[in-house]
């Protein structure tokens, strides 16, 4: 299964802009970039997907690198409720389904 | 409210003890997923079920079984609890293929599992 690699922490301020950054150098063509983020005490929930052109949704933008070898998450005012656990993953897909294959993510810390 | 629900959301057991973790969804979702957690760390596929019927091996499933029971209902048992079993164990689903453009997940809150 192709990999990501994140950062394990970063920080920012309220109503700053964030970027998170993720980098999947064996991304194969027909991989789905996926982000998810965790609140605390809380399960997963989803944030954004995308392919190759860059998307935007009511939670986040997701900027996709031009060889897809590397993807940025961007939240463009941090509040405190943003800070969770930022999973970027490749959407694997097996012999019945797709799954999802977490790694260790990004603990974004939000400083008031 | 329309999401996953699991059952129970604590639990402690005792080293060889049994039990049947449940999850519901009702979203019309056709696979479903169960996932644990261990401290500071990722979550792992234990099992998963791409439709009614049909159950497959994730990353991490010795020690569990699990059963599609029908649409709905996806259950994750451990026959035989070790402490090295002591995780926060979540479910999910997702949306059938080729529905509009999302391929979100959605969890449940989780079963916080102890085994001493």
């Amino acid at each position: 299964d192709a990999k990501t690699t994140q950062p394990n922490s970063m920080e920012s301020n309220e109503e700053e802009p964030v970027h998170l950054p993720c980098n999947h150098s064996t991304i194969s063509g027909t991989d789905y970039i996926h982000w998810y983020r965790q609140l605390p005490s809380q399960g997963p929930e989803y944030v954004i997907h995308g392919l190759t052109s860059n998307v935007n949704n009511r939670m986040a933008s997701l900027a996709i690198a031009e060889d897809r070898k590397s993807s940025t998450l961007i939240l463009h005012r941090a509040t405190l409720r943003d800070a969770a656990v930022y999973y970027c993953i490749l959407r694997d897909k097996g012999t019945s389904g797709s799954r999802l294959t977490f790694g260790e993510g990004t603990q974004l810390t939000v400083n008031p | 409210n329309a999401g996953v629900t699991q059952t129970p959301k604590f639990q402690v057991l005792k080293t060889g003890q049994s039990m049947t973790l449940q999850c519901a969804q009702d979203m019309n979702h056709n696979s479903m997923y169960w996932y644990r957690q261990d401290p500071g760390m990722g979550l792992r596929l234990i099992y998963y079920s791409a439709s009614e019927g049909t159950t497959d091996k994730g990353e991490v499933p010795n020690g569990y079984n699990v059963s599609r029971l029908n649409k709905r209902e996806f259950s994750l048992r451990l026959e035989s609890a070790a402490p090295s079993q002591t995780s926060v164990y979540f479910c999910a689903s997702r949306e059938p293929l080729g529905t509009a453009n999302n391929y979100g997940y959605t969890f449940g809150s989780g079963t916080r599992l102890t085994v001493v």
